[in-house]
């Protein structure tokens, strides 16, 4: 079946450092691929997506590549704020078919400190 | 804020009891998810629904149901509920069903089981 890993948090960083997430996937096909934000207390937003090999998809500062050779899809930023303090969840949706769900790696949380 | 309203925001119980979530899904969106998200077990694809008819199912225990009506909105029952119930449950909306479709997320409803 599907899976997605990602690496374990917490990650604590300082304000403007560099971030990286990892997240790698398992999958049948070629998925579209997904980060999901939690902030506290809050249901979880989309943060950006890539639907096919080499696609870059970024909002907010983010960034992450679809990586197919590697299976993977690493979500970067260049200088982390203290508002991004949250869980980041990894996710695919296989292609194909009329349904769809999302597959979740565990979530990494991240605490950016002044 | 995503659109999706969910209720209650909290719900706290006991063993053997049976309690329903209620979704309202975006305006204009057709399918519904429920998701899980628990300590142990992460966040967990339940059931999708699309214009009223099951379309996908995942890690729904036989204990749950669910159901969207005719005017879009899906109702999750969890009956003879135990300890390991307790969870945030996530709904989650899309204008289709496909796997490239972005859902948006509520902001769930906390099931407490004591």
């Amino acid at each position: 079946g599907n899976s997605v890993t990602q690496m374990e948090g917490p990650v604590t960083l300082s304000e403007e450092a560099f971030l990286t997430i990892n997240c790698t996937y398992t999958a049948t096909g070629y998925p579209s691929l997904f980060w999901y934000v939690q902030y506290p207390g809050e249901g979880l937003q989309l943060l950006l997506k890539a639907t096919k090999a080499d696609d870059k998809g970024s909002n907010k500062g983010f960034e992450a590549t679809y990586r197919k050779e590697t299976t993977s899809f690493h979500l970067e930023k260049g200088s982390v704020q203290v508002s991004d303090s949250a869980v980041y969840f990894c996710a695919l949706s296989e292609k194909g078919g009329t349904a769809s769900k999302l597959t979740f790696g565990t979530g990494t949380r991240l605490q950016v400190t002044l | 804020d995503s659109g999706v309203t969910q209720t209650p925001k909290h719900l706290i119980t006991a063993t053997g009891q049976r309690v329903t979530l209620r979704c309202s899904p975006r305006s204009g969106d057709l399918s519904v998810y429920w998701y899980q998200q628990s300590l142990d077990q992460g966040l967990q694809f339940l059931i999708q629904y699309y214009n009223g008819e099951e379309r996908a199912k995942g890690n729904i225990l036989e204990r749950f149901s669910a159901q969207q009506f005719p005017d879009l909105h899906s109702e999750l029952n969890l009956s003879s509920l135990e300890l390991g119930d307790s969870a945030l449950y996530f709904c989650a909306s899309s204008f289709q069903a496909g796997p490239r479709d972005e859902q948006f997320f509520g902001p769930g409803t906390r099931l407490t089981v004591l």
